[in-house]
């Protein structure tokens, strides 16, 4: 168990719905990462926070957008939703962000868009 | 600009032989290395780190790795595989916060 928290685990909903991923980072830890995975495009970066603030952006698109709240934990909406954008949605924590630091994983939330 | 080259998209060993799984990589800078393991339907989870310490990395499990300047690579190792090995082992390369690469995967099947 990595102390980094998901829910709901599973999600199925319908194109052009929105839907919300809720992430608890480790305790003590102050950075959030949100990745997608996916059979066709692999494991992919999408966007990290640091103590509130967005830190840094990977292939993120626009109908995706996220926040950290003052509690730390981590939200990521999905709207506008399409059959491409099933996959497993991770959320890693760290402790401060820097490229040395060890993410640790949290068991992941499968969507499943029909 | 950064980038990460898992050469086996499949490995294949016997349980108690040795196992390789390569990596290569491409930074500009001094980068951080990771391999993480992901077991069906779970999350990543770290093996082993390097971040301009020891060249010679030992992770959980038996795991250790070796980084190779001049090589450009850090390959993952163990003398003698067990069961439980079977999974998917992702290499990582980070130069810069929020800059963190993936390869593509090893998934390593271990047979009896």
């Amino acid at each position: 168990d990595s102390g980094v928290t998901q829910t709901p685990k599973h999600l199925i909903t319908a194109t052009g719905q929105r839907v919300t991923l809720r992430c608890s980072p480790r305790s003590g830890d102050l950075s959030v990462y949100w990745y997608q995975q996916s059979l066709d495009q692999g494991l992919q970066f999408l966007i990290q926070y640091y103590n509130g603030e967005e830190r840094a952006k990977g292939n993120i698109l626009e109908r995706f957008s996220a926040q950290q709240f003052p509690d730390l934990h981590s939200e990521l909406n999905l709207s506008s939703l399409e059959l491409g954008d099933s996959a497993l949605y991770f959320c890693a924590s760290s402790r401060t962000g820097g490229h040395t630091d060890t993410q640790y994983f949290g068991p992941g939330t499968r969507l499943t868009v029909l | 600009a950064q980038s990460v080259t898992q050469l086996d998209s499949h490995v294949s060993v016997s349980e108690g032989t040795p196992v390789l799984l390569r990596c290569n990589y491409s930074s500009s800078y001094s980068p951080s290395l990771f391999w993480y393991v992901q077991h069906p339907n779970k999350g990543l989870q770290l093996l082993l780190k390097y971040t301009s310490a020891a060249t010679l990395v030992k992770g959980i499990n038996g795991f250790e790795a070796e980084f190779k300047k001049s090589e450009t690579s850090f390959h993952l190792t163990k003398p003698s595989a067990h069961m439980s090995d079977a999974a998917e082992y992702f290499c990582v390369v980070s130069e810069a916060a929020g800059k963190s690469t993936f390869g593509d995967g090893t998934t390593l099947t271990v047979k009896p």
